[in-house]
């Protein structure tokens, strides 16, 4: 079952534009992490926040996290065409729970 | 590149038959994970060693299975194949034993099932 649901499934940018996604998810969680997947190919961690953390940077990506409303977004600035790829949020619900729980990403196309 | 390997690259095969993924994580990596990506399904988490040992069972058939060896490479093994299994299988490791860290995925291996 999906966890986290992103919103919009696909987003179409140019070169330069701020990227903004969203995922919203459903029981507590211990962390919320973000992955990009370049067609077809191995998943890359981008960022983990925990829930005790509102809001952390790393380079041109920024997330922030809300679990009054069970939601996060990720923004990538001044994206490149690079940047071209599907990002998926997944949360861990932390205790005995070790697996990470997908949501079924946003597609990313940044216009060179 | 992840440090994760995975073979075979691209698997072919037919309805009910027997395949075998393998999977080295990195160098230092005690957790092995296994996904499976679909179109339909999206990315599932199948099932969790750590140091040799099942940590925890996710959307895993009773057709498959998996395993973790003393020198830490797992084995997933999918039985009585089906249409429906065709799918890419991702393995992933960690340091840690929760999910209190990112993952590191290897690149997959295409499983199609004919």
């Amino acid at each position: 079952s999906q966890q986290g649901e992103e919103d919009p499934q696909a987003l179409s940018i140019q070169e330069g534009e701020n990227a903004t996604m969203n995922c919203s998810y459903k029981t507590s969680i211990n962390n919320l992490q973000w992955y990009r997947q370049n067609s077809g190919r191995g998943l890359v961690h981008l960022i983990l926040i925990r829930s005790n953390e509102r809001e952390k940077h790393s380079g041109r990506l920024r997330v922030t996290l809300d679990t009054s409303k069970k939601s996060s977004s990720l923004l990538i600035t001044a994206s490149r065409a690079a940047d071209t790829a599907s990002y998926f949020c997944a949360t861990n619900s932390g205790g005995s729970n070790y697996k990470l729980t997908f949501g079924k990403g946003t597609l990313l196309t940044v216009n060179p | 590149d992840s440090g994760v390997t995975q073979t075979p690259k691209h698997l072919i095969t037919a309805t009910g038959q027997r395949v075998t993924l393998r999977c080295s994580p990195r160098s230092g990596d005690l957790s092995v994970y296994w996904y499976q990506q679909s179109l339909d399904q999206g990315l599932q988490f199948l099932i969790q060693y750590y140091n040799g040992e099942e940590r925890a069972k996710g959307n895993i058939l009773e057709r498959f299975s998996a395993q973790q060896f003393p020198d830490l490479h797992s084995e997933l093994n999918l039985s009585s194949l089906e249409l429906g299994d065709s799918a890419l299988y991702f393995c992933a490791s960690s340091v840690g034993s929760g999910g209190s860290l990112g993952q590191y995925f290897g690149p997959g291996t295409r499983l199609t099932v004919l």
